[in-house]
């Protein structure tokens, strides 16, 4: 089952603006992450927050994450053609132990960057 | 440092048939994790192998089954395929044995069932 749950589930935005993608999940959690994937292709690592963090940077990227409302959002900022994937977040689902490997991925939020 | 290798990258089978996709981690990684990601069910966790053990597993029939080979390499089999097995099977190592942090997928195996 879907742990995660994104909003939206399609965005489509032009260049240079911003593109912010919420997910929520349902369970404790150790951590967060967020994911990217081009079509058809894996998924590469974009940022980790831990349940004990709030916010969390990476270049372009901004993370937030909301533990009382079990939420987050991804912002990217001046997007460019090139970020034009599929975004997923995921947990690990378990509090002060650890998933073994199992990440539980929301549906996905597919951005579309336009030149 | 080369990233996570999967093999074959495509395949097409029939119903009935078995498989075996491949999976060569990070060197250093002994962690493996394989998901299923479909249109449908989105991407699904099967199992995890560390040290050649099997350490947790997702909500899949027993005809899919793994393994891990002492160099972390792992496979996984799927047996007697069904139409809705056709799926991308991605393969994905870690580093960390206590946590599961960043994950390092491969590019997949795109498996269609006919």
């Amino acid at each position: 089952s879907q742990q995660g749950e994104e909003d939206p589930q399609a965005l489509s935005i032009q260049e240079g603006e911003n593109a912010t993608m919420n997910c929520s999940y349902k369970t404790s959690i150790n951590n967060l992450q967020w994911y990217r994937q081009n079509s058809g292709r894996g998924l590469v690592h974009l940022i980790l927050i831990r349940s004990n963090e709030r916010e969390k940077h990476s270049g372009r990227l901004r993370v937030t994450l909301d533990t009382s409302k079990k939420s987050s959002s991804l912002l990217i900022t001046a997007s460019r053609a090139a970020d034009t994937a599929s975004y997923f977040c995921a947990t690990d689902g378990v509090a002060g132990g650890t998933s073994y490997g199992k990440l539980t991925f929301g549906q996905g939020t597919i951005l579309t960057v336009h030149p | 440092k080369a990233g996570v290798t999967q093999t074959p990258r495509y395949l097409i089978k029939t119903r009935g048939q078995q498989v075996t996709l491949s999976c060569s981690p990070i060197s250093g990684h002994r962690s493996v994790s394989w998901y299923q990601q479909t249109p449908g069910q989105g991407l699904q966790f099967l199992f995890e192998y560390f040290s050649e053990t099997q350490r947790n597993k997702g909500n899949f029939p027993g005809r899919f089954s793994g393994r891990q080979f002492s160099n972390s390499r792992s496979e996984m089999n799927v047996s007697t395929l069904e139409l809705g097995d056709s799926a991308l099977y991605l393969c994905a190592s870690s580093f960390v044995a206590a946590d599961t942090g960043e994950l390092f997928f491969g590019e997949g195996s795109r498996l269609t069932v006919l």
